[in-house]
């Protein structure tokens, strides 16, 4: 177990649904960072909370969001899904101190 | 051109070869990792550096600031190494830590 815990572990919905992703970062971590894994694209930066603020945004389609809790977990919400959002999603966290990082094992989303 | 370019992108290695695994950046960083990836799974962090050598067990990773170039070792490789290795780096500057994937190398260390 990495500290980092993300659920769920695997989700299959369908096309123009709407699903939820969830991470408690380790404790003591202020920043949540969301990557997305596809075949195609690698590994690709979504966004990142630090302590309940969004700090930064990357590759993230108008169709997702995410949000940081007073509790510093988070939620990736993704909506409208298309075939092509299908892939890995992972959170991770850091503390402010230095650059470390511990990943969470993943959300496997599979849109049909 | 990609900013973190790995090489090679696949490896078959005999158990007990040593192995190397390249790295090269072109963007300033303020610290370089190498994750490992086992097929359909999570990923776990294996080095963070930011200068230097570090070793742990039969992992090194080595990185050279100037050149901007990092390496990791494994030694008397072992099937268990078989997974995706991933150099990724933290840009230098701004107000986030996020990381910039290399697209990783396929291990496969054989019998």
């Amino acid at each position: 177990d990495s500290g980092v815990t993300q659920t769920p572990k695997h989700l299959i919905t369908a096309t123009g649904q709407r699903v939820t992703l969830r991470c408690s970062p380790r404790s003591g971590d202020l920043s949540v960072y969301w990557y997305q894994q596809s075949l195609d694209q690698g590994l690709q930066f979504l966004i990142q909370y630090y302590n309940g603020e969004e700090r930064a945004k990357g590759n993230i389609l108008e169709r997702f969001s995410a949000q940081q809790f007073p509790d510093l977990h988070s939620e990736l919400n993704l909506s409208s899904l298309e075939l092509g959002d299908s892939a890995l999603y992972f959170c991770a966290s850091s503390p402010q101190s230095d650059y470390g990082y511990t990943f969470g094992s993943g959300t496997r989303l599979t849109v049909v | 051109k990609n900013e973190v370019e790995q090489s090679p992108q696949n490896l078959t290695a005999q158990e007990g070869e040593f192995i190397t695994i390249n790295c090269s950046y072109s963007v300033g960083i303020s610290a370089l990792h190498w994750l490992q990836q086992h097929p359909g799974g999570g990923i776990v962090s294996l080095f963070m550096l930011s200068s230097g050598k570090k070793k742990h067990g039969r992992l090194i990773a080595t990185i050279n600031i100037q050149e901007k170039h990092s390496s990791l070792h494994i030694t008397a490789s072992h099937p268990r190494d078989s997974a995706v290795y991933i150099c990724a780096v933290s840009q230098y500057g701004g107000a986030t830590n996020k990381l910039i994937f290399g697209t990783g190398t396929l291990l496969a260390v054989q019998p």
